[in-house]
């Protein structure tokens, strides 16, 4: 167990449809990092939050938005749900931008 | 673009044999890490090493690094069915910047 929850689990819906799913970093932690695993792109790197700031952008569309929360908690928001936006979603916390980083379980999201 | 690039794809042992990764990437690093994800969960950090660096151990884990050859690589000595899973390697640039994944070394340890 790293520490780290997210919610919910798993995630069905529909094209066109708006999602948020929520992370809890570990105690202590105050950067929060987004990423996508999908089987053809492997694990790609959204975004990250520092203290409550954005601190670096990744390939993360236009349709998505995150935001990390005064007790350090995120959220990433998609909408406009597409197909190809099926996919894992991890978060991961760390307390220094450069040290080891802590993966939730992850949201299974399918889009149908 | 992804920075680190690992090889094999995919491997396949038998139980008690050692596994060797590499990891190869393109441009100068803060630190290099390795983590484990086992089918559809989150990944597990392993060990990492920094640039100054040129070996560290964890158990049964070896990595080594090369800054000239900028290439690492990950043994697992006496492996075990359990560990069986997929193996990254991240490059960290610098402190500012995100660590970049690979696309992973698929091990399976048969027993």
């Amino acid at each position: 167990d790293s520490g780290v929850t997210q919610t919910p689990k798993h995630l069905i819906t529909a094209t066109g449809q708006r999602v948020t799913l929520r992370c809890s970093p570990r105690s202590g932690d105050l950067s929060v990092y987004w990423y996508q695993q999908s089987l053809d792109q492997g694990l790609q790197f959204l975004i990250q939050y520092y203290n409550g700031e954005e601190r670096a952008k990744g390939n993360i569309l236009e349709r998505f938005s995150a935001q990390q929360f005064p007790d350090l908690h995120s959220e990433l928001n998609l909408s406009s749900l597409e197909l190809g936006d099926s996919a894992l979603y991890f978060c991961a916390s760390s307390v220094e931008s450069s040290g080891p980083q802590y993966f939730g379980p992850g949201t299974r999201l399918l889009v149908l | 673009s992804q920075q680190g690039e690992e090889d094999p794809q995919a491997l396949s042992i038998q139980e008690g044999e050692n596994a060797t990764m590499n990891c190869s990437y393109k441009t100068s690093i803060n630190n290099l890490q390795w983590y484990r994800q086992n089918s559809g969960r989150g990944l597990v950090h392993l060990i990492l090493i920094r640039s100054n660096e040129r070996e560290k151990h964890s158990g049964r884990l070896r990595v080594t690094l090369d800054t000239s050859k900028k290439s690492s690589s990950l043994l697992i000595t006496a492996s075990r069915a359990a560990d069986t899973a997929s193996y990254f390697c991240a490059t960290d640039a610098s402190g500012n910047t995100p660590l970049v994944f690979g696309k992973g070394t698929r091990l399976s340890v048969i027993a």
